[in-house]
């Protein structure tokens, strides 16, 4: 069975400070891709990256980093020099190939303050 | 461009009413799922589909009912409404192969009274 886990259920940091966002994973399969989505206060979902469990080179894209650590089973989120525009809840999910449906973690809810 | 709707966005039914939420994508995705968003759960799978025909249930599937006649639809149905059922709920559609992300709908924010 999948399970996905985000211990922290908010987080509430000041602009411009760093910011780590945890994910530990639990999966049977050894193919498996795990995702990152934030949800701002609007509402959708908007997808973020995709980590492929055979990739472990770790990925930066502006601010935002994602470190895989297979070894802890952890796919974390920093986001660097944080701004008010990142205030939203953030998911971490997880797809094997005996189920393609996502398994959601219960997001984490970060707050910016300006 | 693509994309994929839910509607309505908001509805309020009564206890015991059948509600009917759609769901239409036109990316041409063969797999369509619906989740339901509370407080603390994150999101849960309902029920998913993985092509014409084809429908599965997902871990909170009491009470509510999908059926995939075509490509580009997956209604979900609520048999008699609950409470229990008061929720956001989510529509998402992917391409075939697991490593895909999924595409989700705006969301419909269902009260049950």
């Amino acid at each position: 069975a999948q399970k996905v886990t985000q211990a922290q259920t908010e987080i509430s940091v000041v602009e411009k400070e760093d910011v780590t966002l945890d994910c530990v994973y639990e999966t049977r399969d050894t193919t498996y891709y795990l995702f990152w989505y934030k949800q701002p206060p609007s509402g959708e979902l908007v997808f973020l990256i995709r980590r492929n469990s055979f990739d472990e080179q770790n990925e930066i894209s502006g601010r935002y980093s994602w470190n895989f650590q297979k070894s802890t089973s952890s796919f974390n989120f920093t986001i660097t020099a944080s701004q008010v525009v990142d205030s939203a809840v953030y998911f971490c999910a997880l797809s094997d190939t005996g189920r393609r449906a996502l398994t959601f973690g219960s997001g984490t809810r970060l707050q910016v303050q300006p | 461009d693509a994309e994929i709707t839910q509607s309505p966005r908001h509805k309020i039914t009564e206890t015991g009413r059948q509600v009917t939420l759609a769901c239409h994508q036109t990316w041409n995705h063969n797999n369509m799922f619906w989740y339901r968003q509370d407080l603390g759960h994150g999101l849960r799978l309902i029920h998913y589909s993985y092509g014409v025909q084809d429908t599965n249930k997902g871990e909170v599937s009491d009470g509510y009912s999908v059926s995939r006649s075509n490509t580009e639809d997956l209604p979900l149905t609520l048999e008699s409404a609950a409470s229990s059922q008061t929720s956001v709920y989510f529509c998402a559609s992917s391409e075939s192969q697991p490593n895909t992300e999924a595409f989700f709908g705006q969301g419909t924010r269902l009260t049950v009274v």
